[in-house]
């Protein structure tokens, strides 16, 4: 089975330009969750998301940071305008049984520099 | 809301010595906890998990933690470390089916051969 996909792996914008991340979940997985990722900070929650509903979302992060689920194997993060502070790995992962009991299944990450 | 703290950033020890990393969550009620891995450029895995029972856990590659709820605490220990354990150790703890889990900021474990 193929695992979580994020694409793309590497991008860099510029200060104030709109950037859009994408998710591929496990094949049938329910829930699907993005997290930002800095060594000082570690896995923060962006979004959380179960079959297309969202769950939750991180309260420090609801102005420029936009989530969605297109479909239930689709999910995108738009960023706009984007920020030096932005600079990070975003974390997607999907979870079969719910984030309280399954693991979470996680992609490799894009890795996001603004200049 | 739930929380984690791993008071740790950088761990380093010696290859073959005992290993325990510190995990410290808040919540009120009873956490489902977690420990994952992430080793260099990989996404992270889950090494175990904690959902009630026996405190000890048992996870993959010989690591274990324990759930002592009087100390707020689930650490990861390892009776002998290999350099192939060098990565960054994640604790997470979740409180409720409506909830995602929440991560710590992480510790970056070192072997020296």
């Amino acid at each position: 089975d193929a695992g979580v996909t994020q694409t793309p792996r590497h991008e860099v914008a510029e200060k104030g330009q709109t950037i859009i991340l994408k998710c591929e979940p496990v094949s049938g997985h329910n829930d699907l969750f993005w997290y930002r990722q800095t060594k000082i900070q570690g896995l923060e929650l962006l979004s959380y998301f179960r079959s297309k509903s969202l769950m939750e979302d991180g309260g420090a992060f609801k102005d420029r940071f936009k989530a969605e689920m297109l479909n239930s194997s689709f999910s995108t993060l738009k960023i706009q305008p984007t920020e030096p502070k932005d600079s990070a790995v975003y974390l997607c992962a999907s979870s079969l049984y719910g984030g309280y009991t399954g693991q979470l299944y996680f992609g490799e990450g894009s890795k996001l520099t603004v200049l | 809301a739930q929380s984690v703290t791993q008071p740790d950033a950088r761990v380093t020890v010696s290859e073959g010595a005992s290993l325990q990393l510190r995990c410290k969550y808040s919540y009120s009620g009873t956490p489902y906890l977690f420990w994952y891995v992430q080793y260099p450029r990989q996404g992270l895995q889950l090494l175990l998990k904690y959902y009630s029972g026996d405190p000890v856990v048992q996870g993959v590659n010989g690591f274990e933690a324990e759930f002592i709820k009087s100390n707020s605490s689930f650490h990861l220990r390892k009776a002998s470390v290999h350099w192939s354990d060098s990565a960054v150790y994640f604790c997470a703890v979740s409180a409720n089916n409506n909830n995602a889990p929440r991560f710590g900021a992480g510790t970056k474990l070192s072997v020296k051969p």
